[in-house]
């Protein structure tokens, strides 16, 4: 079965300082892992994901993560925050679609004028 | 836009009513359907896995009797909650499968439900 640690549950960083939201997972086979974002009353939006190829993929709003499987984890990334970030980061994997994604906690990035 | 659309989004209701949410896919069939329970400041667990027209597959701990899940088309997938109670009182996102077997998921917008 597969497993998903956030070790932090809530980052605060000042707007346009960059920011590293931590993610490792167990898993004994090949997996998927995707980061999604979720506004207050809202439900999941895919931020950005890694099926294969370049282990470093990056979404349309400036985010990016990079999958490093000797440390087995996809820390989640961005140079330079907004206060549009500010939300909640889910981290979750798959392995190879066979099964229902599993959700770490969630990091709660608070972004600060 | 949303390709997977809940409804309601926020009810109320009083302890021992049933309340009904609704989650449609939009211009796409879904076969399979997942409902996720999330408490506040939690994570989303999974409740139980919709499968149209076959019974729902229900998590380790979760009573089939109390939520209720129907899966009567391709693109549609009902949870209903039976005689709530506070303890019930959640957000309920549910979710469906993006083509290509990769597990993504597209989300719905979820249903806040406060039982009084």
């Amino acid at each position: 079965a597969q497993s998903v640690t956030q070790l932090d549950s809530q980052v605060p960083v000042f707007e346009e300082a960059p920011v590293e939201l931590r993610c490792n997972y167990s898993s004994s086979v090949s997996v998927y892992l995707f980061w999604y974002v979720q506004y207050p009353n809202q439900g999941l939006q895919l931020l950005l994901k890694y099926l294969s190829g370049s282990t470093l993929v990056e979404s349309i709003n400036g985010f990016e993560a990079e999958f490093n499987k000797s440390q087995t984890s996809f820390h989640l990334r961005k140079p330079s925050v907004h206060i549009s970030d500010t939300a909640e980061y889910f981290c979750a994997v798959s392995d190879l679609g066979n099964t229902p994604l599993v959700f770490g906690k969630g990091t709660r990035l608070s972004v600060i004028a | 836009g949303a390709v997977v659309s809940q409804h309601p989004s926020w009810v109320i209701c009083k302890s021992g009513t049933s309340v009904k949410i609704e989650c449609r896919s939009l211009d796409f069939q879904a076969t399979t359907m997942f409902w996720y329970r999330q408490f506040p400041k939690q994570s989303l667990m999974l409740m139980a896995t919709s499968n149209e027209g076959s019974k729902a597959t229900y998590e380790q701990g979760v009573e089939k009797d109390k939520f209720l899940i129907n899966h009567a088309s391709l693109t549609l997938s009902t949870l209903t909650v039976t005689s709530a109670h506070p303890e019930d009182s959640s957000f309920y996102i549910c979710s469906a499968p993006t083509r290509g077997n990769t597990g993504e998921l597209f989300f719905g917008e979820g249903s806040r439900l406060t039982v009084l």
